[in-house]
Parts: structure tokens; sequence; C-alpha cells
């Protein structure tokens, strides 16, 4: 298996405008996670679903964020009108039950 | 809500000898599940080692132990031979029960000197 894929890896964009994070997640696993990462927040949990329906979306910061999982193998994380606090690197994971599994990550930077 | 707390934010070590990077946490679970990951330069999450709060005997992984003291809400991860390779953020993690969300400490950048 190729593992949990996030693209795109970078992404440069400028405030204002729609940004859209995407994941694949490993087949076969039912829970997917978006994970952000901050110097000043560390890692934060954003939303996470279970088999494709949003569970928890408590830690999404405001209604510019968005997600979805259309079906079990992707998902996307879309920010509109996006900010420069939101530079950021943006992480997926899935679970297996044992052991969460994250992709790359996709770093923000929004100027 | 739980939290996670590691104290260290950098420590060094020199190649070849042995470090332990501290870590505790605040539940009023009983049953939970505790780990360390370790994030390069690359920033890929990679997992460490875990701990099932129900097992008395703390997990080892190679080069990789854990000191996991329940009463003590306290879960230390000691990095022996250390190796260039080693060099990385590591974070303690909480997790409630499988599949639930990960709670992150603030992190403690290793770096091992030559």
């Amino acid at each position: 298996d190729a593992g949990v894929i996030q693209s795109p890896r970078h992404e440069v964009t400028e405030m204002g405008q729609e940004v859209t994070l995407r994941c694949k997640p490993i087949s076969g696993h039912d829970y997917l996670f978006w994970y952000r990462q901050t110097m000043m927040r560390g890692l934060e949990l954003l939303i996470y679903f279970n088999n494709n329906v949003p569970i928890d979306d408590s830690g999404m910061p405001e209604d510019r964020f968005s997600a979805k999982m259309p079906n079990a193998s992707f998902s996307t994380l879309k920010i509109q009108p996006s900010e420069p606090r939101d530079s950021a690197v943006y992480f997926c994971a899935s679970h297996s039950g044992t052991e969460a599994f994250f992709g790359q990550g996709t770093r923000l930077t929004v100027v | 809500a739980q939290t996670v707390t590691q104290s260290q934010p950098e420590m060094s070590v020199q190649e070849a000898e042995t470090v332990t990077l501290s870590c505790t946490y605040d539940t009023s679970e009983s049953n939970y599940y505790l780990f360390w990951y370790k994030q390069p330069p690359s920033r890929q999450m990679i997992l460490v080692i875990r701990q099932e709060a129900y097992k008395q005997q703390n997990a080892t992984e190679n080069r990789f132990s854990v000191n996991f003291q329940k009463a003590a809400k306290s879960f230390s991860l000691k990095i022996s031979d250390s190796q260039l390779g080693d060099t990385a953020m590591y974070f303690c993690a909480f997790m409630k029960h499988w599949r639930s969300r990960l709670t992150f400490g603030e992190g403690t950048q290793l770096t091992v000197n030559p």
C-alpha cells in the first residue's frame, strides 16, 4: 500500500484565495483525521470522519474552513477565503484501529 | 479534556549514548493509549512506540523503550545507543480509545551529536 497520500505537498497562495487540500486514506481504514501543525499551537485536530461521515468538527477554527469526504478513498479540506494566519502544515491521517498512519502533510503558505 | 505536557523543548545527546524524553498527561480515563511519534525534517510523522494503559509491562521496540507510570501519569521515552538518524522532533500523544483523536504534547527537539 502507498500509505496516506496528500496533495499538494506545498501550496503558496495569496490572501483571499480559495485553497483545497486533498487526502487519500489507506484502503480499508474507516476513520480519517485532519490535523494542523503550527509553531504556536502545535498539532491540533480539526475534524474527523467515520465511514465518510463527519463525527467531530469542533476543531475547525471558523466558517472559512470546510471538509468533505465524498467517498471512502478521498477527502478534502477547503479554506475560503484564506488568510495569512492559516499558514501551517496540514496532516491527514487514517486509522487501522491500532495505529494512526499520517500522510506527509501539506505546507500551506498564505501571503 | 485530556492534556499532554512535554517539559523539555530541546535536548541533545552524543552518538551512542542514552537519552530520556519526558511526558506527563492528565486524564480521568482508566483505559487509554499512549504513543511516541518522531518527526524528522522531512515532517513525516512516524510512530516510534505505543503503550496500552491496561498493560503493566513497559513497551520496547529495539533501541526504544518507555517507562510508563500510570499512577503518576508519566510516560517517558528512552533511546539507547543514540544514532544520528534519531535527530528529530519527538511528540508524546494520548488516545482515549482506538480510532479516537490523538492529543499531542508540545514536542521535544532531540539532536544527536557525532
